[in-house]
């Protein structure tokens, strides 16, 4: 399995709601992050796991919260968020010096 | 941090000719630096990655040379077809994977091909 799997696909989430998007890999990646991309841009890096553990927060406000359940599991939970933060929400993992990164599909999120 | 930047914006070729996109990065650190294709709704994809200890790297009409003094590196598509049609994006690390660090991208290139 060499894929990263995103959901879900598409989010329409209110000002109030609270949800979560998921990702997942099972090829034994100890390096995951999140991704924010918004549109005609290019990915801006938003968290670093480094063996199931938080290595970089970019200053992402805290309506933003990353898990790491596992070492095959990352999540993202969003709550009160703004229309602003609509966006492509990507999903990466890497292993060592020979694999590079590996995005996943990514989670369309709108905010009304 | 590292800052990269990336050229042309946007880039029409006739299919079957050649198309060349480059970027420049400030850190002298950084030793990884791979290309990525993004189609409509679709995660971005490797396409070709290389590293500091290489000048250039060929897979098939793909090809990227990396020139470390001048910290500039260029993408090159020959016998394009209507299929490279997609936003290309540029990016740079000091750790190609695995480390706790992230990419930095350039803002992209549409690269559109012509009929």
């Amino acid at each position: 399995d060499t894929e990263v799997t995103q959901t879900p696909k598409h989010l329409v989430m209110g000002m109030t709601n609270k949800k979560s998007l998921k990702c997942e890999q099972h090829m034994g990646h100890r390096a995951m992050y999140w991704y924010k991309q918004k549109a005609k841009k290019p990915p801006e890096l938003m968290f670093v796991y480094s063996y199931e553990k938080l290595s970089i927060n970019e200053s992402v406000p805290s309506r933003f919260s990353p898990e790491c359940p596992n070492s095959s599991l990352l999540n993202l939970h969003l709550h009160a968020l703004q229309p602003e933060d609509s966006a492509l929400y990507l999903c990466a993992t890497s292993q060592g010096v020979n694999y590079g990164y590996t995005f996943g599909s990514g989670t369309r999120l709108t905010v009304v | 941090g590292e800052n990269v930047e990336q050229h042309p914006s946007t880039l029409s070729v006739q299919e079957g000719d050649s198309a060349v996109i480059k970027c420049t990065y400030s850190d002298s650190a950084s030793n990884y630096f791979p290309w990525y294709k993004q189609e409509l709704g679709k995660g971005p994809q490797l396409i070709i990655d290389i590293r500091s200890n290489v000048g250039e790297k060929k897979d098939q009409r793909i090809a990227v040379t990396l020139n470390k003094t001048a910290k500039h590196f260029s993408l090159h598509i020959t016998e394009t077809q209507p299929e490279d049609s997609a936003v290309y994006f540029c990016a740079a690390s000091m750790n190609p994977g695995g480390g706790a660090d992230g990419l930095t991208f350039g803002k992209g290139t549409h690269l559109i091909i012509q009929p």
